[in-house]
């Protein structure tokens, strides 16, 4: 069974330029999470969708994130314009049903952001 | 969700099982305690699961304490491709988030 796909694997950007990441769950998994990962940090939550809708995007800096799911299966999420604070790993996970007590996330291997 | 402590780090022989301490004192009746692990350079990694019995499986054992306030994530036999860092998760049924805090550093020593 294919895990998690996330690209790219790394990036370097500049501060106030845009970047995006890319995530493809694992074929089935209804529910896709995007977490970021500050370094010596556990993961925080971004956003969670459900098929292609927002379950929770309460932690989402919408000011300059956004993120899609448009056809419930592949996802991307976008920084415009990255600050420095920013530079983090960004991970992407997976589970089949969201909700339940044996629900178990996938996660991808992430995508190292660097802004300068 | 309630919160969970963990020891920054730990240190185990290879071989010799490890035997990974989390306290959550505040845990509400509904409350269920997972553990993931992060290998360095990878995502999360699902290991384990339980409500108030113990819970093995063929990656470890947890033993949960029969007040519900603390658990232990037991490896029975280390390998060097243990080391990593354990989080101890308390969600409750139905939850939505899944929180991580810093979690324990376990380093496994040949």
């Amino acid at each position: 069974e294919a895990g998690v796909a996330q690209s790219p694997r790394y990036k370097i950007i500049e501060k106030r330029q845009s970047v995006a990441f890319w995530c493809n769950p694992i074929s089935g998994h209804a529910t896709l999470y995007w977490y970021q990962q500050i370094l010596g940090q556990g993961p925080k939550l971004l956003i969670q969708f459900q098929n292609n809708g927002v379950v929770d995007d309460s932690q989402l800096p919408k000011d300059r994130f956004s993120a899609e799911r448009l056809k419930g299966v592949d996802s991307t999420l976008k920084i415009q314009p990255a600050k420095l604070e920013d530079s983090a790993v960004y991970l992407c996970a997976s589970s089949l049903v969201q909700g339940i007590a044996d629900e178990k996330l996938f996660f991808g291997s992430g995508t190292q952001l660097s802004v300068l | 969700d309630a919160k969970t402590t963990q020891p920054p780090s730990m240190d185990c022989a290879e071989g010799r099982a490890a035997n990974l301490p989390c306290n959550h004192s505040t845990i509400s009746g509904n409350e269920y305690v997972y553990w993931y692990r992060q290998i360095h350079s990878q995502g999360p990694q699902y290991i384990i699961h339980g409500l108030k019995n113990n819970e093995t499986n063929e990656m470890a054992s947890l033993i949960i304490t029969e007040d519900r306030k603390s658990s232990t994530l037991i490896l029975p036999h280390a390998t060097l491709r243990d080391t990593a860092v354990y989080y101890c998760i308390v969600r409750a049924y139905g939850g939505n988030k899944l929180v991580f805090g810093a979690g324990t550093i376990l380093r496994v020593k040949s």
